[in-house]
């Protein structure tokens, strides 16, 4: 079975703030990927990562996989209350039918 | 816009009565999508794989009988939960991957959820 390891659980931070979330793992995925949802709503994809090393920007956010592809990171710079939401992370493995392996998720509140 | 819809979005049922949910990918071919229960601030929890033309794959602790899943066509998977009762009030969200076609295949795309309360 793999496990996906998602921190911190709770975030709550001030307009403006930097933060990172990790979602680490001892298993190798084919491909990593991270979510945001907003409440009563599905997860939305922010960014699929494949290729160990790889860095990924979209605007303020920072993706990173790991050189192994065991794990990853979000980084958000100057954290905006529309930031607010719960993160996922998801891992692919090359077995498993196809499945992918959810992070816990973290909950995080940017306060204006 | 949306590749995967989810119908419908909310509902309120009686305690004893069955509920199902369609779940369609709009766009693409998915001969396999995914079932699974959120609850409040907390990850998605796999319930079953869908496969189309053949029976679904349950997770563990998940009752088949009680969640009844159907793969009738290449673009749509509908979940029934018979004889509901208040435990099994949740968000319901359903997933495909793309087909390598028009949508990427390691992209797992998300239905927008389906409210579940049962009284």
């Amino acid at each position: 079975t793999q496990l996906l390891e998602q921190s911190p659980q709770f975030l709550s931070i001030q307009e403006g703030e930097n933060l990172t979330v990790y979602c680490n793992s001892s298993s190798v995925f084919s491909s990593l990927q991270w979510y945001r949802q907003e409440p009563g709503e599905g997860p939305v994809l922010l960014v699929t990562v494949v290729t160990g090393g790889e860095v990924k920007k979209l605007k303020r956010l920072t993706f990173q996989f790991g050189d192994a592809r065991k794990d990853s990171s979000l980084h958000i710079t100057a954290a905006q209350p529309g930031d607010t939401g719960l993160y996922l992370c998801a891992g692919r493995g090359n077995t498993n039918a196809g499945k992918s392996t959810f992070g816990d998720g973290t909950t995080l509140t940017v306060k204006p | 816009g949306a590749v995967v819809s989810q119908h419908p979005s909310r509902v309120i049922c009686k305690s004893g009565t069955s509920v199902k949910i369609e779940c369609r990918s709009l766009d693409f071919q998915a001969t396999t999508m995914f079932w699974y229960r959120q609850f409040p601030k907390q990850s998605l929890m796999l319930m079953a794989t869908s496969n189309e033309g053949s029976k679904a794959t349950y997770e563990q602790g998940v009752e088949k009988d009680k969640f009844l899943i159907n793969h009738a066509s290449l673009t749509l998977s509908t979940l029934t939960v018979t004889s509901a009762h208040p435990e099994d009030s949740s968000f319901y969200i359903c997933s495909a991957f793309g087909d390598r076609g028009r949508r990427d295949s390691e992209t797992q795309y998300f239905g927008p959820g389906t409210r579940l309360l049962v009284l």
